[in-house]
């Protein structure tokens, strides 16, 4: 079944530490994004990638890196420059856009808290 | 830029109706999303309108009035398992973003 994995479940940070998510898609899908989601909210966009070697900045980028080197892979590194990294990480993928009606397909998600 | 609007939380009983309603703020959009979201889970996909009207899909129907900017997502014979959280979204037709609401959450009653 194709879908998307994120690793790990659970992720522990230690200060001045940085650490990378992992997600990973089997959907052939173009286009990855991330999110982070802090209890009781919605979800806002750290980084969007369209195509390989390529991502642009979501709406709250700083303190996060991320890389594009194969359609499959999109990972997500929380620096240490973010102060409050501790969130509930979601990983996306979804078609072109010449198929709008596509929905995006989530991972299960990756809980980042701080030691 | 983009903005959507909804309650943030809604409380229904067990086999009743609910709607959830949507406005929205966009400078070009694609259509009108819905997701549900369990207690610590992902979002999954439930609806999506790109034209004027109803689309339905068995309990779940979704309204869109691009007009108005406004959409509805409609839960019939609510069930237990309906309790979750609801977010809409729209596409951005030029970045190929998605933006979400802060969602609406739903509880379901005996």
């Amino acid at each position: 079944d194709g879908g998307i994995t994120q690793s790990p479940k659970y992720l522990f940070r230690k200060e001045g530490q940085n650490v990378t998510l992992s997600c990973e898609q089997n959907l052939n899908h173009d286009a990855m994004y991330w999110y982070r989601q802090d209890p009781g909210q919605g979800l806002r966009l750290i980084y969007y990638s369209q195509i390989v070697n390529d991502f642009q900045k979501g709406d709250i980028a700083e303190g996060y890196s991320v890389s594009r080197e194969k359609k499959e892979s999109f990972p997500l590194t929380v620096t240490s420059a973010q102060k409050n990294p501790t969130a509930f990480y979601l990983c996306a993928s979804s078609s072109p856009v010449e198929g709008s009606n596509q929905p995006q397909h989530f991972g299960d998600g990756t809980r980042l808290s701080i030691l | 830029g983009q903005s959507l609007e909804q309650p943030s939380e809604v409380t229904a009983v067990e086999g009743a109706i609910v709607q959830i309603n949507c406005t929205y703020q966009t400078s070009g959009f694609y259509g009108l999303s819905w997701y549900q979201q369990h207690d610590g889970g992902a979002p999954t996909f439930l609806s999506y309108n790109a034209l004027d009207g109803l689309e339905e899909t068995g309990r779940f129907s979704s309204f869109l009035s691009r007009s108005d900017s406004y959409g509805y997502l409609l839960l019939q014979e609510l069930q237990m398992k309906d309790s979750a959280s609801y977010f809409c979204a729209v596409r951005d037709r030029n970045f190929n973003k998605f933006y979400f609401g802060s969602g609406t959450k739903l509880n379901v009653k005996p």
